[in-house]
């Protein structure tokens, strides 16, 4: 079965801490795509990044990096010097690459980040 | 580009009544999708289409919900009779099956639901 599994429900920071967003994934294929999305207070739900099972490259994004780890199956989300703008609900997401499931991405339950300035 | 554009927004009803959610998704993509959002469950998979057809339909929770797609820039989600169980975030999605950015999912607004 597949399945993302965000441990962390709710975080709370100060402004310009570095935080970490745990993604612990299950998956039985050998080829599939991890992703990250951010829900911010407005509801709409977008696009970070996508990640495919070939590539344990960590990727940094200006303040955002991530952490690929296929032994561990983790797909870990750091934001660093987070701002009051980062405040949101992120969700890790897994898709398949192959048969009736391809396309469909399955959500973790998320992780609310609240930063306080 | 006008992103996903969902209707309407926000939808009060009740019980009993008939729903109808609409999409718009992004030109010359060609898979669609609709999840639902609830603090209980997250976000589920009701169903997605693939060049206008129906790939995976096992999200969609019983018959009183139906999708359709008669072609590639528009798709409904129906609830008739709506429940106040039915009360969530409706999100439409869509992505291109191949080429640059395929199969990340770009996603709407949303329509909130409201069953009395």
């Amino acid at each position: 079965a597949q399945k993302v599994t965000q441990a962390q429900t709710e975080i709370s920071v100060v402004e310009k801490e570095d935080v970490t967003l745990d993604c612990v994934y299950e998956t039985r294929d050998t080829t599939y795509y991890l992703f990250w999305y951010k829900q911010p207070p407005s509801g709409e739900l977008v696009f970070l990044i996508r990640r495919n099972s070939f590539d344990e490259q960590n990727e940094i994004s200006g303040r955002y990096s991530w952490n690929f780890q296929k032994s561990t199956s983790s797909f870990n989300f750091t934001i660093t010097a987070s701002q009051v703008v980062d405040s949101a609900v992120y969700f890790c997401a897994l898709r398949m690459n192959y048969g009736g499931s391809q396309g469909n991405l399955i959500f973790g339950k998320g992780t609310k980040l609240s930063v306080k300035p | 580009d006008a992103g996903v554009i969902q209707s309407p927004r926000h939808e009060v009803t009740e019980m009993g009544q008939e729903v109808t959610l609409r999409c718009k998704p992004i030109s010359g993509h060609n898979s669609l999708f609709w999840y639902r959002q609830t603090m209980m469950r997250g976000l589920e998979l009701l169903i997605y289409f693939n060049n206008n057809v129906p790939i995976d339909d096992s999200g969609m929770p019983e018959d009183r919900f139906s999708a359709k797609m008669p072609n590639a820039s528009f798709s409904t989600l129906k609830i008739q009779p709506s429940e106040p169980r039915d009360s969530a975030v409706y999100f439409c999605a869509s992505s291109r099956l191949s080429g640059k950015g395929a199969n990340v999912l770009t996603f709407g607004a949303g329509s909130r639901l409201t069953v009395l």
